[in-house]
């Protein structure tokens, strides 16, 4: 497996609270991303990083927030979580924009 | 907007059979990757294919692009109990480079 780790893997939280997802990788590739995948769906992008200080934003990235200081750590945010946003989210590496990408484990965030 | 779409949403097989999904799409893309997903866990890449290229083998799976049809298929030949799992497609699309759209995903049972 590619080195990328997710933390935490599981968070329950209450509406309006914020939370930090982080992701982390040991590949030193520059593309990370962020997905959320809901029930019986595929994956939608949320934000993604084309290297230290440089973000882009995916398809559905109202209400989510990132940054990106270091080459391996990847910040997902959620200033103030929603029921919507229960789902689980996924974080991915790639060396180059329009290579595979390598998936980490998932968090299961549930918001209530 | 939902680029790559697979079909069919489920297929069932007995094991040693050959299971076939597809995935269309509608705007020109860069290339075409395809997923797989155990329950509960992450995505592993399959095979990338390119836009240039008609057809792709690794072991027991075959992928082919057609994209004047816009359309490509995965073939896994010889299926095992262990191919059980979710498909996906996802496309990098010309225009939106870097930003892989996810279809919702094929759901294969491979009964023993």
């Amino acid at each position: 497996d590619a080195g990328i780790t997710q933390s935490p893997r599981h968070k329950v939280t209450e509406t309006g609270t914020p939370v930090t997802l982080r992701c982390h990788q040991t590949e030193n590739h520059r593309y990370m991303y962020w997905y959320r995948q809901d029930p019986g769906h595929g994956l939608r992008l949320i934000h993604y990083s084309y290297g230290v200080k440089d973000t882009d934003k995916g398809e559905v990235s109202d209400g989510y927030s990132v940054s990106r200081s270091k080459t391996e750590d990847f910040l997902l945010t959620l200033e103030s979580a929603t029921s919507s946003q229960t789902s689980v989210y996924f974080c991915a590496i790639s060396r180059d924009r329009v290579d595979e990408q390598y998936f980490g484990p998932g968090t299961r965030l549930t918001v209530t | 907007s939902q680029q790559g779409e697979e079909d069919p949403q489920a297929l069932s097989i007995q094991e040693g059979e050959n299971a076939t999904m597809n995935c269309s799409y509608k705007t020109s893309i860069n290339n075409l990757q395809w997923y797989r997903q155990n329950s509960g866990r992450g995505l592993v890449h399959l095979i990338l294919i390119r836009s240039n290229e008609r057809e792709k083998h690794s072991g027991r799976l075959r992928v082919t692009l057609d994209t004047s049809k816009k359309s490509s298929s995965l073939l896994i030949t010889a299926s095992r109990a262990a191919d059980t799992a979710s498909y996906f497609c996802a496309t990098d699309a010309f225009t939106n480079a870097g930003k892989s759209t996810f279809g919702d995903g094929t759901t294969l049972t491979v009964k023993p």
